[in-house]
């Protein structure tokens, strides 16, 4: 079974509109971490935002938050104000405590095209 | 300053022969990983080091041997290439996992490795 489900492959988003990429997520441990990162075409991988399962608040970082929705198990990221340099791959990934977070499970991506 | 450099950035070899990545982390961090991203950018864990004992063996062929000579350095050998081991490889650093808490990974630039 999949742990982190991305299920859109691929999404379009004018530019100065906001965006929410979607993720969810499959544990029975209470204690987690979920994580976005941003992969654009040079290809490193950008950490972008994290939340804690034990989180109260959902976690912002700038134009990106995080839609924290523990009890439906989704974690979708929401981008406000696309900018063209938003286009990219975006992956979810969560650390469990029962691996000792020594095991990152990542979804399949979602890609990012922002229009002009 | 690099945070977590990976060398080479493009490796072209033969089939059948062996080859190394190496990995740096100037961190300080405590654990390190190997990932393997296919070219659907499937983004799987192969390996994690703690302190330099290996944590995590994700079911990789022992054809890929990790070595940490130190905490701070994590490279990557691999025997005998084969096609299907064409592929983009990440090294990534963190600091140990406290159960739960904001400990996101950081990422080289990835090696891409083509066998022809």
């Amino acid at each position: 079974a999949q742990k982190i489900t991305q299920t859109q492959p691929g999404m379009f988003v004018q530019e100065k509109e906001a965006v929410t990429l979607d993720c969810t997520y499959d544990t029975s441990d209470p204690s987690y971490g979920l994580f976005w990162y941003k992969q654009p075409s040079s290809g490193e991988m950008i950490f972008l935002i994290y939340q804690g399962s034990y989180d109260q608040q959902n976690a912002t970082e700038g134009r990106y938050s995080l839609n924290f929705q523990k009890a439906r198990k989704s974690a979708n990221l929401v981008i406000s104000a696309s900018q063209l340099g938003d286009s990219a791959m975006y992956f979810c990934a969560m650390r469990e405590s029962n691996t000792g977070g020594f095991k990152t499970i990542f979804g399949a991506g979602t890609r990012l095209f922002v229009k002009a | 300053d690099t945070a977590v450099s990976q060398t080479p950035k493009y490796l072209v070899t033969q089939m059948g022969n062996d080859k190394s990545i190496k990995c740096e982390q100037n961190l300080g961090h405590d654990t390190m990983y190997w990932y393997k991203q296919d070219s659907k950018k499937f983004l799987k864990i192969m390996f994690s080091y703690n302190n330099k004992e290996l944590i995590i063996n994700e079911t990789v062929p022992n054809r890929f041997s990790p070595k940490s000579p130190d905490k701070a350095h994590l490279n990557l050998h691999i025997n005998s290439l084969e096609l299907g081991d064409s592929a983009v490889y990440f090294c990534a650093s963190s600091q140990t996992w406290q159960g739960v808490g904001n400990q996101p990974q950081h990422f080289g630039d990835g090696t891409r490795l083509s066998i022809l």
